[in-house]
């Protein structure tokens, strides 16, 4: 199993509408949590963080289910600006912090 | 937010040439760096985790005199692709922890290279 797992899509929505993007991950002494948005062959950069009471950054909502294993990234009215590949990122507690990426979820916005 | 710079952008290279790509911490000091991989519509794959001073480690498939990392300040981290071929091809990035803010990764703007 990899350590961390995403939906590859892609997601074709209209503009306006609401996506959501799962992530699972495997370790459970994981104790970081990003959402990183890359555009096509650029470097990626971070969207938001996740916590654990969940939150929000405009029209985007991430969201932490320690329990279960998995966050969420729900991004409303959709822009064609919002279209690239949702990396999501897990960091556990241990191993100097290495950065385990998810292979990531390729989103594309239609007029 | 922090700035790491990555250096060259884009190579071309022969066959069995060797490569280095740099990465720098240009306004703070990175104890780890980490050089990751990616192929067309693939995800980014650690490579190696670079530590100021000390060997890097690899990770597992990652042959080490291949990729060969050194580390030797708290601003700059180099990765040099040994006697590269076709199938080396890819875009490597870097990215740097501030000491301040460890959780959250910056990164190189990455370097593509393509060996002919």
């Amino acid at each position: 199993r990899k350590e961390v797992e995403q939906d590859p899509g892609p997601f074709n929505v209209p503009e306006g509408a609401t996506v959501a993007f799962n992530c699972t991950y495997s370790n459970s002494a994981s104790q970081s949590f990003f959402w990183y948005r890359q555009d096509c062959r650029k470097e990626p950069k971070l969207l938001m963080s996740v916590y654990s009471s969940g939150n929000e950054d405009g029209r985007f909502t991430a969201q932490l289910n320690r329990a279960s294993q998995y966050i969420s990234l729900l991004i409303r009215d959709s822009k064609l600006s919002d279209s690239a590949t949702y990396l999501c990122v897990v960091i556990p507690n241990t191993g100097g912090f290495k950065t385990i990426f998810g292979a990531g979820t390729r989103l594309f916005v239609k007029a | 937010g922090a700035v790491v710079s990555q250096h060259p952008s884009w190579v071309i290279c022969k066959s069995g040439t060797s490569v280095k790509i740099e990465c720098r911490s240009l306004d703070f000091q990175a104890t780890t760096m980490f050089w990751y991989r990616q192929f067309p519509k693939q995800s980014l794959m650690l490579m190696a985790t670079s530590n100021e001073g000390s060997k890097a480690t690899y990770e597992q498939g990652v042959e080490k005199d291949k990729f060969l990392i050194n580390h030797a300040s708290l601003t700059l981290s180099t990765l040099t692709v040994t006697s590269a071929h076709p199938e080396d091809s890819s875009f490597y990035i870097c990215s740097a922890r501030d000491s301040r803010a460890p959780a959250e990764a910056f990164f190189g703007q990455g370097t593509r290279l393509t060996v002919v």
